[in-house]
């Protein structure tokens, strides 16, 4: 299965944009790119998913290399809630197995 | 409103006492999974289920049971947990549609065994 890297943590001062990379370098053709969060005490929740072309949502914008090795989730201004752990992950053709990685744990500074 | 719930949301057993975890959606889902989550091993898939009559192993599936009579529901069984099976379980579930493809959480279920 395609795996992901992320940086382990990361810290953003609250109102200022964030950007959480990823790198998948052995991504298939046909895998889609998802970012789940996973606040303090909750289950993960999904973020946004694309496959070639930059994906834009209420929650996040992801940009997703031209090569397709590489992706950031952006968040355009920080708020304290969005303190948490995120994922990215790829999904097979087939959806069936699902890979979360060990995530990053963003954290935001007031 | 749409959601997965899981029962119980705690429990502490005992080595060998077969328990079983239910898990159930409201959303017509297909696609449903088992994960555990462990300190820095992150969330790993026990099992996943495409359909009804239809599951398959995820990454972590040693010691555990699943099935799927019905679309709603997805239990996980124990038949003798052992104490490396203390874990938060989440259920989780979709449709898989590559256009929405959002997989909905359950609150999760924190297992201590004794």
């Amino acid at each position: 299965d395609a795996k992901t890297t992320q940086p382990n943590s990361m810290e953003s001062n609250e109102e200022e944009p964030v950007h959480l990379p990823c790198n998948h370098s052995t991504i298939s053709g046909t895998d889609y790119i998802h970012w789940y969060r996973q606040l303090p005490s909750q289950g993960p929740e999904y973020v946004i998913h694309g496959l070639t072309s930059n994906v834009n949502n209420r929650m996040a914008s992801l940009a997703i290399a031209e090569d397709r090795k590489s992706s950031t989730l952006i968040l355009h201004r920080a708020t304290l809630r969005d303190a948490a752990v995120y994922y990215c992950i790829l999904r097979g053709y087939n959806f069936n197995k699902f890979y979360f990685g060990s995530g990053t744990k963003l954290n935001v500074k007031p | 409103e749409a959601q997965v719930t899981q029962n119980p949301r705690y429990l502490i057993t005992v080595t060998g006492k077969k328990l079983t975890v239910t898990c159930s959606q409201n959303m017509n889902h297909e696609y449903m999974s088992w994960y555990r989550q462990d300190p820095g091993l992150g969330l790993r898939q026990i099992y996943y289920s495409m359909n009804v009559e239809v599951t398959d192993k995820g990454d972590v599936p040693e010691g555990y049971k699943v099935s799927r009579k019905e679309k709603r529901n997805f239990p996980l069984i124990l038949e003798s947990p052992s104490p490396n099976q203390t874990s938060l379980y989440f259920c989780a579930s979709s449709s898989p549609d590559r256009v929405q493809d959002e997989q909905y959480f359950g609150p999760g279920t924190r297992l201590t065994v004794t």
